[in-house]
């Protein structure tokens, strides 16, 4: 199975800044790469497909980039709304794994 | 509006069964494929299982293989759970998600249901 690594496990950022963060496969998955949003006690929300495609209805300040084996989500000004955590998944394969997950907290 | 409402989970002793059910609404359920999807108490996400558009093929994690079975009727709009000998490590929030934005091999989700909590315990 491809495994699906993020870095950092926690962030911790203020309102306003750059943030990024990163996901590497253990193997080349092209660009079949998405990124969910998850809040506390909700389910997860689709941001990013083909590793830089924009949702409908996701703000601007969301992109993704990479290919291959490295990808990165960045939020350009991060928001109040922003603090979440964040998931990586890849879709080449039929075991559709996930990263373990990033949390963005309030500094 | 896409809905999904899951339905079905609680409290069951290892060993046991479950049947998990999403009623799916606001959009054409036969035209897509749908996935489970499940969460442990405090943990990351794990792909679960998937079903195409049509029922006629099915996919399974390692960790559910032989023990799970995905179903769905095209005629009511509901994709079904089936989950046989139960573990303590199968407790968790399962979602039905919706498959989008295909590769030629398989889906992302870009609609969730809220989930259902499935509980393994003595």
């Amino acid at each position: 199975d491809i495994q699906m690594t993020q870095s950092p496990s926690t962030l911790s950022a203020s309102v306003g800044d750059r943030v990024t963060i990163t996901c590497r496969a253990s193997q080349s998955i092209s660009s079949w790469l998405a990124w969910y949003q998850q809040k506390p006690g909700k389910a997860p929300k689709l941001l990013i497909y083909k590793a830089s495609f924009l949702e409908s209805g996701v703000p601007s300040r969301f992109s993704g980039s990479g290919s291959g084996t490295d990808f990165t989500l960045t939020i350009s000004s991060l928001q109040p709304e922003d603090f979440a955590t964040y998931y990586c998944q890849q879709y080449t394969s039929h075991s559709r794994t996930f990263g373990q997950g990033t949390k963005v907290e309030i500094k | 509006e896409v809905q999904l409402l899951e339905s079905g989970g609680g409290l069951v002793q290892p060993g046991g069964s479950l049947r998990l059910s999403c009623a799916a609404s606001g959009f054409t359920f036969s035209a897509y494929a749908m996935s489970w999807v499940r969460q442990a108490p405090g943990k990351g996400l794990e792909w679960v299982s998937a079903t195409t558009d049509n029922g006629d093929a099915s996919y399974y994690s390692d960790s559910v293989k032989g023990r799970f079975t995905v179903s769905r009727d095209n005629s009511k709009n509901i994709l079904y759970l089936q989950m046989n000998s139960l573990r303590a490590e199968d407790t968790a929030i399962f979602y039905c998600a919706r498959g989008a934005y295909c590769s030629s091999t398989t889906c992302i989700f870009d609609s969730w249901g809220q989930g259902t909590l499935v509980t393994v315990s003595a």
